[in-house]
């Protein structure tokens, strides 16, 4: 199995703080991403990489951005935090498969519990 | 809008016991499914998963049958056991490289 480590599990940032979450992956897969998860939200993807300094945006970008310079490590950086950005953030990873269809499955990292006061 | 759903937000059953989770899907083009299990504090791990070409997988305690008609999908766990209690997110993925994810169901196995 992959081995995704996020950098901290638990974090407390004022608001208008930058926050900078980082994800690093033991293998050489090329796909990349970042959700939140929020109660009785689900999952929500935030942004994707399938390829070093490649990114897309996900169902709720705004607020975030990302950074990928290597293959193994992908950030996700708060601007400028605010408390509706308080949530539990996931990264996950996946090989690509079928082309251009991600049809396997993600292994997702402990998570980063974020809290903005 | 959310192509995955997930309507029961919570389920409670006794040890032993069957749990069923239900899964609806509204892109007629997904055509390969996952189950996630979530315990708090900790990442997703994947459980099971089925593809469109059948209608029923099976691991172990784990069963998930598909109904492309009707677009929805099941997760069976027989026995229930007090370890099974967990968020259990159904997902599927979309046309680019990500998983769609529904909100997740809350299960609660007691003894």
């Amino acid at each position: 199995d992959v081995k995704v480590t996020q950098s901290s599990r638990y974090l407390v940032k004022r608001t208008g703080e930058k926050v900078f979450l980082e994800c690093v992956q033991d293998m050489d897969h090329e796909n990349m991403f970042w959700y939140r998860q929020d109660p009785g939200l689900g999952l929500r993807l935030i942004y994707f990489s399938y390829d070093v300094k490649m990114k897309e945006k996900g169902d709720i970008p705004e607020g975030y951005s990302v950074s990928r310079e290597k293959k193994e490590r992908f950030s996700l950086i708060l601007e400028s935090a605010s408390t509706n950005q308080t949530s539990m953030y996931l990264c996950a990873v996946g090989a690509a498969a079928g082309g251009l269809r991600g049809t396997g499955e993600l292994f997702f990292g402990e998570g980063s519990r974020l809290t903005v006061l | 809008d959310q192509q995955v759903k997930q309507n029961s937000p919570s389920l409670s059953v006794q040890e032993g016991r069957i749990s069923i989770l239900n899964c609806d899907y509204t892109n007629s083009m997904f055509d390969y499914f996952l189950w996630y299990k979530k315990y708090p504090a900790e990442g997703p791990t994947f459980l099971i998963s089925i593809s469109s070409i059948k209608d029923k997988n099976e691991d172990g305690r784990f069963t998930v049958f598909l109904n492309k008609s009707a677009k929805h999908l099941s997760l069976h766990i027989v026995p229930s056991q007090p370890g099974d209690s967990a968020v259990y997110f159904c997902a599927a993925p979309d046309s680019g490289y990500a998983l769609n994810f529904g909100k997740g169901t809350s299960l609660l196995v007691t003894p």
